[in-house]
């Protein structure tokens, strides 16, 4: 089962931000935070990780509360394109420990962006 | 660099045939990861291949089966196709180190129809 639990859908005015929660509860001390997001029939797309600090990159950035039970993706500036569902990660388990190519995926997020 | 390659993307099936899948990942990846997305079950990992070896395999019958080659790229079979076999299966590569933190970049997916 997937360790995350997130809102089934979200609405977002295009140019706003766009502010996905996701909780955690259970994550380990050393499990990362993973987002994707996977636009209508094609793969899923990385967007950003982390593990205790809040993160940046070119797409987005992630907040994680410091008891690390939850966090919040922010899109910032969102884009129609933007439209997708978006999926909170904590890697599963495996042989090898949190095997990165094991990624459980929940429903996941309908984000919709609205002119 | 080219991204990932699934070939084919789309194919039509009879019950009881087999079919094949193949993954070329990006180039300098070893890790391989396959997922098959239905609509009722979302998304759910099938296994993941590291340097030839399957490395983690997830809760499929054993009529799916895969493996990789030593140029890394991967294939899986299905045999004794069922409807419920329908699906798109996703292959996601990464560089596969243990223990690493990065992403997978997945390829555009082979759609599969079973009639």
């Amino acid at each position: 089962d997937a360790k995350t639990t997130q809102p089934t859908s979200m609405d977002c005015a295009e140019g706003r931000a766009a502010n996905l929660p996701c909780n955690h509860s259970t994550i380990s001390g050393n499990e990362y935070v993973y987002w994707y997001r996977q636009i209508h029939s094609q793969g899923p797309q990385y967007i950003i990780h982390g593990l205790k600090n809040n993160e940046t990159n070119e797409m987005a950035s992630l907040i994680i509360t410091e008891d690390r039970k939850s966090s919040t993706l922010i899109l910032p500036h969102a884009t129609l394109r933007d439209t997708a569902v978006y999926y909170c990660i904590v890697p599963g388990g495996g042989s090898y420990g949190g095997s990165q190519g094991n990624l459980i995926f929940g429903k996941g997020t309908k984000l919709s962006v609205k002119p | 660099k080219a991204g990932v390659t699934q070939t084919p993307r789309y194919l039509i099936k009879t019950r009881g045939q087999q079919v094949t899948l193949s993954c070329s990942p990006i180039s300098g990846h070893r890790s391989v990861s396959w997922y098959q997305q239905t609509p009722g079950q979302g998304l759910q990992f099938l296994f993941e291949y590291f340097s030839e070896t399957q490395r983690n395999k997830g809760n499929f019958p054993g009529r799916f089966s895969g493996r990789q080659f030593s140029n890394s790229r991967s294939e899986m079979n299905v045999s004794t196709l069922e409807l419920g076999d329908s699906a798109l299966y996703l292959c996601a590569s990464s560089l596969g180190a243990s223990g690493a933190t990065g992403e997978l970049f997945f390829g555009e997916g082979s759609r599969l129809t079973v009639l």
